[in-house]
C-alpha cells in the first residue's frame, strides 16, 4: 500500500481478553517494527522482523506478548490475557531495509492502534 | 544500548519566533531520524540524516556524528508546528527514541 496501515485504530477491551493488532507495511518494505508508546513518552521498541523472520523480540514486556509475520508482509501483534497496564498506543513501522541503514533504513509509521484495557 | 536525550523537554514560543531543539546520543550514530508527532498523534517524518545539514522549508537539521548530537531548527514558527518532536538513533537494527520535546506555538 501507499503507507503503513494499522487496524483497529481504537480497541477497548476488558481485562483478561486477548487482542490482536494488525499491521500492513508499505509494499516492498522488508523490515517491520512494533513499538509501544505510553502517554507523554517516546515510542518504545518491542520487536522487529526482517522478511518473515523475527530477528529481535527483546523489547516484548513478557510472554503474554507475541508477534508474527508469516508471509513476510502483514504482521499481527497479539496480547493475551490483557491487563490495564497494557493500555497504550501500539505503533507499527516499516523500512525498505534494516532501520538505520544508510539509504534504506528510514522508518515510516502507521497511525497506530490505541488500546484501552478496562 | 544507545541512550537518546532530548532538550528542552518543553518549549513555548510566540508565532514567528525561531527555535533550536537538541538531541544527544550516548554512542556514535551513523543515521538518525527526526519526527513530528502532531496533535492527532501521527508521527510525521521530518529528516533522515547521517551527518551534515538538511533543509526542508522552514525546518533544517544538522547532525555532528563525531560529537554525538543533532539539532533541529525551526524558523518563523507557526501554530501548526505545535506538537512533540522526537529524534531516534539506530540500535543494532532498530531505532531508539528520546522522550521528545513538546513545542507549543501561541498565536
Amino acid at each position: 500500500g501507499a503507507g503503513v496501515s494499522q487496524s483497529p485504530r481504537y480497541k477497548v477491551t476488558k481485562r483478561g481478553q486477548d487482542v490482536a493488532l494488525r499491521c500492513d507495511p508499505i509494499s516492498g518494505h522488508v523490515s517491520l517494527y512494533w513499538y509501544r508508546q505510553a502517554l507523554g513518552q517516546g515510542p518504545e521498541f518491542l520487536t522487529y522482523f526482517n522478511y518473515e523472520a523475527q530477528q529481535d523480540k527483546s523489547g516484548l514486556p513478557n510472554d503474554r506478548f507475541s508477534a508474527e509475520r508469516p508471509e513476510g508482509s502483514i504482521s499481527t501483534l497479539t496480547i493475551q490475557r490483557t491487563e490495564q497496564r497494557d493500555s497504550a498506543m501500539y505503533r507499527c513501522a516499516s523500512s525498505l531495509g534494516l532501520a538505520g541503514g544508510f539509504d534504506t533504513g528510514e522508518l515510516f509509521f502507521g497511525e497506530g492502534s490505541r488500546l484501552t484495557v478496562l | 544500548g544507545i541512550q537518546v536525550e532530548q532538550s528542552p523537554p518543553d518549549l513555548i514560543l510566540q508565532e514567528g519566533a525561531n527555535s533550536t531543539l537538541r538531541c544527544n546520543f550516548s554512542d556514535s550514530v551513523n543515521n538518525l531520524q527526526w519526527f513530528h508527532q502532531n496533535p492527532w498523534g501521527q508521527l510525521i517524518n521530518l529528516f533522515y540524516i547521517p551527518s551534515g545539514t538538511k533543509q526542508n522549508g522552514r525546518l533544517s537539521a544538522t547532525t555532528v556524528a563525531t560529537e554525538r548530537y543533532s539539532l533541529l531548527y525551526i524558523s518563523s514558527s507557526q501554530t501548526t508546528d505545535s506538537g512533540v518532536y522526537f529524534c531516534a538513533g539506530p540500535h543494532n537494527n532498530d531505532m531508539r527514541f528520546g522522550a521528545g520535546t513538546r513545542l507549543t506555538v501561541k498565536p
